[in-house]
């Protein structure tokens, strides 16, 4: 079973900040968060780890809270580079991912 | 390094045809997957392998078969076209250090099915 993600879309403005969240309703070993611009590949963001380990983008943050399997993935001061469609990806111990649906995000000038 | 290269970049088919999709990567990573994106749609997974000769169903195998004989190959076979198989596929390679990875993506193959 997919990922849960919400919002389904979002539109901000240059600067402003979002959340995109994410919940599995499978225990997860790792989350993976990608963004996709259209037409391209998905492009690696993040990996949060059970225990607590993270690794990924410099400007971008996100969180994994075990006990509820949900992610958050946190756009800060967003920019125009950062419009694109948000994919989040559980790996239950495959070390293969299954996504959600995406979260299209729109920033604005 | 290409990193992940898939071929060919758009395909035709009829129902009914066979096809074989293929997919390399020049990182020696040992894990690779198989993906489709339907139009406004996450990805799903089909197969995937974590070595050579050893491969796995995904979510949605039907249809489809793969086999890894090699490291750097994973092609993608459809067995007998339907439309519903209309999609943009795309693989994708890991190495990973414990369940620490990062997946790189190839470009994608559409695949129109009439």
């Amino acid at each position: 079973q997919q990922p849960v993600q919400s919002p389904q879309a979002v539109i901000l403005r240059e600067g402003e900040d979002a959340v995109i969240n994410c919940s599995s309703s499978k225990a997860l070993y790792s989350v993976h968060w990608y963004r996709q611009k259209h037409g391209e590949a998905p492009v690696f963001l993040m990996i949060l780890l059970k225990g607590g380990e993270q690794k990924g983008h410099e400007k971008i943050s996100a969180s994994f809270n075990e006990k509820k399997q949900q992610s958050s993935l946190y756009l800060t001061a967003s920019q125009l580079s950062y419009s694109g469609t948000y994919f989040c990806g559980g790996d239950t111990g495959r070390r293969a991912l299954t996504f959600g649906s995406g979260t299209r995000l729109q920033v604005q000038p | 390094n290409a990193g992940v290269t898939q071929t060919p970049k758009f395909q035709v088919l009829k129902t009914g045809q066979s096809m074989t999709l293929q997919c390399a990567q020049d990182m020696n990573h040992e894990y690779m997957s198989w993906y489709r994106q339907d139009p406004g749609m996450g990805l799903r997974l089909i197969h995937y392998s974590v070595g050579a000769g050893i491969t796995d169903q995904g979510e949605v195998p039907n249809g489809y078969n793969v086999s890894r004989s090699t490291t750097e190959d994973f092609p993608l076979r459809l067995l007998s076209a339907a439309p519903s198989q209309t999609s943009v596929y795309f693989c994708a390679s890991s190495y990973a250090t414990g369940y620490s990875y990062e997946q790189y993506f190839g470009p994608g193959t559409r695949l129109t099915v009439t």
